[in-house]
């Protein structure tokens, strides 16, 4: 299995301004995604990041809008920019790892943001 | 392209009461479908994958590939079961998920 840390746990953010969230792996792993939940929503993934190259974005998910760093594989950082409202979401990292025998992905307990 | 649909949001049952949560998947090939539970104010973690055909906490759920189906059921429902449940598809390649909307699941006392 792999634990999955992310800092801040939650933030309070003003309209224009940019957060970014740092998510940490106790073991290298080769697949690391971000997710958006926003209020009363499931699950949409933002974007792949790779390590060593740029991320791989969803449909409706630009770069300059969530800039992705993947230094290493235990590693990574979402940046969500020129924030407003609608960027009031829980974030979430996720890695793929393998789990009696099958591969698994595990989530981190997400980022709460809000944003005024 | 791939969707997962999870035809109700809120889902009460009393304890000791039968519950199947539903979930129906559109995609042209071979999914591996999965079920994710959430508990109160704990991370998302797998409860069980199609593939393994195991049964956790009491919990299966069968892969109907005519009706694209992959309901969740379980046979007595307990208090301690209450919790978000997120149906889940991995197509092809690709190594991440799709999600469904997520039914909320209470046991009744």
């Amino acid at each position: 299995s792999a634990v999955i840390s992310q800092k801040p746990s939650r933030d309070i953010c003003q309209r224009g301004t940019s957060l970014t969230i740092q998510c940490q792996v106790d073991s290298q792993v080769t697949m690391m995604f971000w997710y958006r939940q926003q209020p009363g929503q499931s699950l949409t993934l933002i974007a792949t990041a790779n390590q060593g190259s740029e991320a791989t974005y969803e449909s409706g998910f630009v770069i300059d809008k969530f800039p992705i760093s993947r230094p290493n594989l235990t590693f990574s950082t979402l940046t969500v920019s020129n924030m407003s409202p609608e960027d009031s979401s829980i974030y979430l990292c996720s890695v793929e790892g393998v789990s009696s025998s099958y591969n698994e992905q595990f989530f981190g307990p997400g980022t709460r943001l809000t944003v005024l | 392209a791939q969707r997962v649909t999870q035809p109700e949001k809120l889902l009460s049952v009393f304890k000791g009461a039968p519950v199947e949560l539903k979930c129906n998947y559109s995609y042209s090939g071979s999914p591996e479908l999965f079920w994710y539970v959430q508990y109160s104010r704990q991370r998302l973690q797998l409860l069980l994958r199609h593939i393994s055909r195991e049964s956790i906490k009491g919990f299966t759920a069968d892969l109907n590939k005519g009706e694209t189906s992959f309901h969740l059921k379980k046979p007595f429902a307990q208090e301690e079961d209450s919790a978000m449940y997120y149906c889940a598809l991995r197509h092809g390649s690709a190594r991440q998920l799709t999600f469904g909307s997520g039914t909320q699941l209470t046991v009744l006392p």
